[in-house]
């Protein structure tokens, strides 16, 4: 079936440093990825929709120079978190759309990237 | 504007006993409605999901559940709960559309008890 592979799969770095994380779509293309933020115990919280080949949309409340985001090709989509801060930890999951929607599901789901910012 | 409130942020069940998980939404359009597992540090997987057609849906893993219009819910239910079900649950909403872009509720993890 579809798979979808982000990776680092957890990443610990000292503040200030930017951090960039891949999202792939192994066998499909995907035209559309989105990005999802998870505090402990909450939910998933979408952050942006990437579009291959144009800007990222992004929620109300994402800061844009602070989450960049890449959609360079229909495999790969990155966020780059950038200078970032203790507040900027948190679980960071990446999804991507088969447009011909096999497996009969919207999204197929990385396995998401722990961000720890000390 | 589409949302999803899931009633019950912790549910405990004995092995073997039934479990029921409860979602409800609102939406303005008619709604696709998901229902996916994450289990520690790992990402979403698809349980089942409903689009159109019949309202009582099955998916993986024996669960299943059924959309009510009229109640606007989509509720979670498996007869006999299994010690690997412990996760956490989320229901969610897209619109017929079909963008593809989800909003969740706010998870309901479920624990079994031996």
């Amino acid at each position: 079936g579809a798979v979808v592979s982000q990776h680092p799969s957890r990443v610990i770095c000292k503040s200030g440093t930017s951090v960039k994380i891949e999202c792939r779509s192994l066998d499909f293309q995907a035209t559309t990825m989105f990005w999802y933020r998870q505090f402990p115990k909450q939910s998933l919280m979408l952050m942006a929709t990437s579009n291959e080949g144009s800007k990222a949309t992004y929620e109300q409340g994402v800061e844009k120079d602070k989450f960049l985001i890449n959609h360079a090709s229909l495999t790969l989509s990155t966020l780059t978190v950038t200078s970032a801060h203790p507040e900027d930890s948190s679980f960071y999951i990446c999804s991507a759309r088969d447009p011909i929607d096999r497996g009969n599901q919207p999204q197929h789901f990385g396995d998401g990237t722990r961000l720890s910012i000390l | 504007a589409q949302s999803v409130t899931q009633l019950g942020s912790h549910v405990s069940v004995s092995e073997g006993a039934l479990v029921l998980l409860r979602c409800n939404y609102s939406s303005s359009v008619p709604p696709y409605l998901f229902w996916y597992v994450q289990y520690p540090n790992q990402g979403l997987q698809l349980l089942l999901k409903y689009t159109t057609g019949a309202t009582l849906v099955k998916g993986i893993n024996g669960f299943e559940a059924e959309f009510k219009k009229s109640e606007t819910s989509f509720h979670l239910t498996k007869p006999s709960a299994h010690m690997s079900d412990a996760a956490e649950y989320f229901c969610a909403v897209s619109g017929s559309s079909n963008t593809g872009k989800l909003i969740f509720g706010q998870g309901t993890t479920l624990q079994v008890k031996p």
